[in-house]
């Protein structure tokens, strides 16, 4: 079975400083990770995917993320954070080289950006 | 249509009433997926279809929740006999075959029972 942790159910950072907003996975088969983020009482948005290629990928608003093979590990990260990124994120993990289509999600993190 | 649509986005019933939830996905997308967010928690996977295969219900958390997908397009989500512990946000998505292209969510309904 597929699995996801995000072990920070919240981070705090300082506007303008780095964030950083952790993700480890567990799957059987080549992985495809994502990152979604969603805002009060809206559906979650894309950030970004890894599919295959290049370990670092970026998305959506200055958010780039780096997929870690050996660690397990989808890190989220911004070089500089605004307070509107104040959202909740979630990782996710599919495996469909494993044999499942469907998506599993981490618990959500909550990202704070003090002004 | 350009995004995924559910309705209703609110929904207040009683305890006991039966509930339809729809989904409407991104035209040319084959799976289909309900998802169950409770306050505080991440999303519960609930039920996939895709194409015409046979609908993944491993996630159900009773029966009394049913889910059907016409003509491989719109979606609904039943609930019967509703109890309070099934008051969440209900999120439907879409992606093409594999998820190659990631997950497209609808904005959900929030489901309350009373």
């Amino acid at each position: 079975a597929q699995s996801v942790a995000q072990p920070e159910d919240q981070v705090n950072v300082a506007e303008g400083n780095p964030l950083t907003v952790k993700c480890t996975y567990s799957v059987s088969g080549n992985p495809y990770l994502f990152w979604y983020v969603q805002y009060p009482n809206r559906g979650l948005q894309f950030l970004l995917k890894y599919i295959t290629g290049d370990n670092l990928v970026k998305g959506s608003y200055g958010f780039e993320a780096e997929f870690n093979k050996s660690q397990t590990s989808f890190h989220l990260k911004k070089p500089s954070a605004l307070v509107s990124d104040s959202a909740l994120y979630f990782c996710a993990v599919s495996s469909p080289s494993g044999g499942s289509y469907i998506p599993t999600f981490g618990r959500g993190t909550s990202l704070i950006v003090h002004p | 249509g350009a995004g995924v649509s559910q309705s209703p986005s609110n929904k207040v019933t009683e305890k006991g009433k039966d509930v339809e939830l729809r989904c409407d996905p991104i035209s040319g997308h084959t799976a289909l997926y309900w998802y169950r967010q409770s306050l505080g928690q991440g999303l519960e996977f609930l039920i996939y279809f895709q194409g015409n295969s046979a609908p993944d219900k491993s996630g159900l958390p009773s029966d009394r929740f049913s889910a059907e997908r016409t003509g491989g397009s719109v979606s609904t989500l039943t609930i019967q006999r509703t109890q309070q512990e099934d008051s969440a946000v209900y999120l439907c998505a879409s992606s093409s075959t594999g998820g190659r292209g990631g997950y497209t969510f609808g904005s959900g309904t929030r489901l309350t029972v009373v």
